[in-house]
């Protein structure tokens, strides 16, 4: 089966830090990743996915960027993090039906 | 562009008070609609994909139907395990990807 796993699971930084969250799945090959932001309350906004290794579409220009250096690694990283990139990242697969997507347990990230 | 609106925002029922969560959608072209179950602190839950107006998914309490225009996620009987944040997301017709638009969910508090 597959099976999404994210890390760190809860990280606080400095403001102007750098960042870096990373998704691995299993079980599959070739999948479809997506990086997604829920802030507190809100519902989900797509940040970034990609269809293979180093392809990669943004969907929301900001101070993050995402790289995909192996087929089943999904990186999301920030050279400087902002107030405003606190939030819970989540990590997610296309699954095998005709669009849905499978969510990783997520990152919890606070920027003080 | 594209939105989907979910109400009410939260809802509070009493055990075995069955009620209905409201999702209404405008996009160019549907492909899918789909609902997820989110626990605080975890990723988002896989429940169900609608694909055209008319069609009905049941699982344990829950039932999805589906519209033109909304979907409607009908909770019958429930129980203090069901109390979430539901989430529905909608996939609209494109050439590559699979990205979901989410609504901002209700939170449902199921009391004993």
């Amino acid at each position: 089966s597959q099976t999404i796993h994210q890390w760190p699971a809860t990280l606080v930084q400095p403001v102007g830090s750098p960042l870096s969250l990373e998704c691995t799945v299993e079980g599959t090959s070739n999948p479809n990743l997506y990086w997604y932001r829920q802030a507190a309350g809100r519902g989900l906004q797509l940040l970034f996915y990609s269809v293979g290794i180093g392809q990669i579409s943004s969907e929301v220009p900001q101070n993050l960027s995402a790289s995909r250096p192996q087929d089943r690694q999904f990186i999301l990283s920030s050279k400087k993090l902002l107030l405003s990139d606190s939030g819970f990242y989540l990590c997610a697969l296309k699954g095998r039906g005709r669009g849905e997507l499978f969510f990783g347990e997520g990152s919890r990230l606070t920027v003080l | 562009e594209d939105q989907v609106t979910q109400s009410p925002e939260a809802l509070r029922l009493q055990e075995g008070e069955s009620s209905s969560l409201n999702c209404s959608y405008t996009v160019s072209g549907l492909r899918g609609l789909f609902w997820y179950r989110q626990d605080p602190g975890k990723g988002p839950e896989f429940l169900f994909t609608l694909y055209s107006a008319g069609e009905e998914k049941e699982k344990e309490r829950l039932k999805a139907t589906l519209t033109k225009k909304e979907s409607f996620l009908h909770i019958t009987a429930p129980k203090p395990e069901d109390s979430a944040t539901y989430l529905c997301a909608v996939q609209v017709l494109e050439t590559s990807g699979s990205r979901l638009t989410f609504g901002e969910g209700t939170q449902l508090t199921v009391n004993p």
